[in-house]
């Protein structure tokens, strides 16, 4: 699986847009790029994936760039319960059966 | 629930002793997977299951490592001669088959003292 980098750590005040920015400038083509975040003292939670186009759920929207190197999850109003560990993953899905490589993450904090 | 169930949430244990730890993934749900996080790290993948068999292991440290999933269900990961080295979240997920979205537990968090 293509490696990714994400700062270490960012902050955000509460009620603004987090974006959260990762770099996967090896991805290759069957590779979709998955989010996930860890809150403290749970196991990790999936936020959103998506392949090459721009992708929106209930909680975030994932934007990809066009040449698919870097892509930004957005939180559109943080709250201070999005506090946590953000993981940006790549992953061939079907053909490596889902096997996720975790990163250290961003460490997001949102504060009042 | 709906959710990865695991048990324990807590354990605590002795330098030496066998520690088994249990997971119930979603139902429905073929594939299984075990991860291992150390303290200020990132989930590390250990073993994947499709159905009864383990499809890929090769993420377990050591042979003192086993997981079995004998019915295609509940998974039970097995750590023999504990030691301190072993203390981590230990954590379950499962996904619907493979590839699709991977959902986690909220893990079990052994101690060996």
């Amino acid at each position: 699986d293509a490696k990714t980098t994400q700062p270490p750590s960012m902050d955000c005040a509460e009620g603004r847009a987090a974006n959260l920015p990762c770099n996967h400038s090896t991805i290759s083509g069957n590779e979709y790029v998955y989010w996930y975040r860890q809150i403290h003292s749970q196991g990790p939670q999936y936020i959103i994936h998506g392949l090459k186009n721009n992708e929106t759920n209930e909680m975030a929207s994932l934007i990809i760039t066009e040449d698919r190197k870097s892509s930004t999850l957005i939180l559109p109003h943080a709250t201070l319960r999005d506090t946590a560990v953000y993981y940006c993953i790549v992953s061939a899905g079907g053909t490596s059966y889902g096997k996720l490589t975790f990163g250290q993450g961003t460490i997001l904090t949102v504060h009042p | 629930g709906a959710g990865v169930s695991q048990t324990p949430s807590n354990k605590v244990t002795e330098k030496g002793k066998y520690v088994e730890l249990r997971c119930d993934p979603i139902s429905g749900h073929t594939a299984l997977y075990w991860y291992r996080q150390s303290l200020g790290q990132g989930p590390e993948f250990l073993i994947y299951f499709q159905g009864t068999g383990a499809a890929d292991d090769s993420g377990l440290p050591n042979d003192r490592f086993f997981a079995v999933r004998p019915e295609g269900s509940v998974s039970t990961l097995k750590i023999q001669r504990t030691e301190r080295g072993d203390s981590a979240v230990y954590l379950c997920a499962s996904s619907f088959s493979p590839g699709n979205t991977i959902y986690f537990g909220e893990g079990s968090w052994l101690t060996v003292v």
